[in-house]
């Protein structure tokens, strides 16, 4: 069965700091990871994704991701926040396989930054 | 495209009354999710379609929920009779290669 954990529910950092946010995960088949970002009282969408390739990934806003297999992990990164970046934030995983459409979602991280 | 479409965006209601939820996925997705979202329990996946057909419905809290894809452009989420603890987001996402269209999300509040 698959898993995400997203280590720290609330992250603040203060503008132009960096950004980390934390995901792990467990997958007995190759995995797809995604980073979702949800601004208040909107829907989520996609930041980025990691599929094949290579391993750090580029999103939207100045994020990235890096898929690192031996850790487990997939941290989203943004070197300088801006105030604009306060939001929730969710890692999921799926199956790479195919077998199954399903995204896991770990429980989200709320992002604050302060001025 | 105008994205994923979910009406109503905030639907209030009483104990007992039956609530429908409607979503109308992005053209050509062939995969569309129910989710609801609450602080206590955060996102959690409903059910999914794939070519209007229900492939997996084992997140669906009871029977009082129930959803249908009758057409490739529209679903509905109906509970019946509604609860004070079925209050939350509930959000219709529709799927294109790897990547969860959301929807707005119908906030909903069960008095």
């Amino acid at each position: 069965a698959q898993s995400v954990t997203q280590l720290g529910s609330h992250v603040s950092v203060s503008e132009g700091a960096l950004v980390l946010l934390r995901c792990n995960y467990s997958s007995s088949v190759p995995p797809y990871l995604f980073w979702y970002v949800q601004y208040p009282n909107q829907g989520l969408q996609l930041l980025l994704k990691y599929t094949t390739g290579a391993t750090l990934v580029k999103g939207i806003n100045g994020f990235e991701a890096e898929f690192k297999k031996s850790e487990t992990s997939f941290h989203l990164t943004k070197p300088s926040a801006h105030m604009s970046d306060a939001a929730e934030y969710f890692c999921a995983v799926s199956d790479a396989s195919g077998n199954n459409r399903k995204l896991i979602w770990g429980l989200g991280t709320s992002l604050a930054v302060n001025p | 495209d105008a994205g994923v479409i979910q009406s109503p965006r905030h639907e209030v209601t009483e104990m007992g009354q039956e609530v429908t939820l409607r979503c109308k996925p992005i053209s050509g997705h062939d995969y569309l999710f129910w989710y609801r979202q609450t602080m206590m329990r955060g996102l959690e996946l409903l059910i999914y379609f794939n070519n209007n057909v229900p492939i997996d419905d084992s997140g669906m809290p009871e029977d009082r929920f129930s959803a249908k894809m009758p057409n490739a452009s529209f679903s509905t989420l109906k509970i019946q009779p509604s609860e004070p603890r079925d209050s939350a987001v509930y959000f219709c996402a529709s799927r294109s290669g790897h990547e969860q269209f959301f929807g707005p999300g119908t906030r909903l509040t069960v008095l």
